[in-house]
């Protein structure tokens, strides 16, 4: 069974300084896997996504996230956080092979910008 | 061009009582997925329909039950509601891996 880690259950940051949000999954091939944002009472939108090719994949918001296959993980990063980046993240994986399309999502990690 | 429509936001119901929440998809969608979000956790997979049919589902008791209808609208019912049962219902539609999830269902029991 596929299962992810987020190892950070509350962040800190100063409003400019870099992010980075690790995310550690458990599967027995190379997953799809994905990054997602929370607002307060809102639903999930996505940031980014990797399926396949570079490892390195850019998403919206400035969001970057890297794939490391040796290490199992797929880290969030942003250079410069913005107070309005205040929120909560999820990673999650999906499986390549059958025809469900089902997200398996971490616990989150909450995010605090401070001014 | 709408995205996914959950009804109601908010409801409170009572232990023992049944519940229905409904999605509509996002045009051009033709799944619909549940998932389960309890406070402070990430969502949790319950099902997912696809042509009228259940598809897949996770470890969920058969107390949650669901229904796509021809224009690929979803209801969730919940039978025999316990406490543990408030959650964040959210919706997904997705057509092949792109998911566009709706802002969920707030259910309380009490």
């Amino acid at each position: 069974a596929q299962s992810v880690t987020q190892p950070d259950i509350h962040i800190t940051v100063s409003e400019g300084a870099s992010l980075e949000l690790r995310c550690n999954y458990s599967y027995g091939a190379t997953p799809y896997l994905f990054w997602y944002v929370q607002s307060p009472g809102q639903g999930l939108q996505l940031l980014l996504k990797y399926f396949s090719g570079d490892t390195l994949v850019q998403g919206i918001k400035g969001f970057e996230a890297e794939f490391k296959r040796s290490q199992s993980s797929f880290n969030l990063r942003k250079p410069s956080v913005h107070w309005s980046d205040a929120a909560e993240y999820f990673c999650a994986v999906g499986s390549p092979s059958g025809s469900a399309r089902q997200l398996t999502f971490g616990s989150g990690t909450q995010l605090t910008v401070l001014p | 061009d709408a995205g996914v429509t959950q009804s109601p936001t908010h409801l409170i119901k009572t232990r023992g009582q049944q519940v229905t929440l409904r999605c509509s998809p996002k045009s051009g969608h033709d799944t619909v997925s549940w998932y389960q979000q309890a406070l402070g956790q990430g969502p949790q997979f319950i099902f997912q329909y696809y042509e009228e049919e259940e598809r897949q589902r996770g470890n969920f008791p058969d107390r949650f039950s669901g229904h796509q209808f021809p224009n690929y609208s979803s209801e969730l019912n919940v039978n025999a509601l316990l406490l543990g049962d408030s959650a964040l219902y959210l919706c997904a539609s997705s057509s092949g891996w792109g998911y566009t999830f709706g802002s969920g269902t707030r259910l309380t029991v009490v």
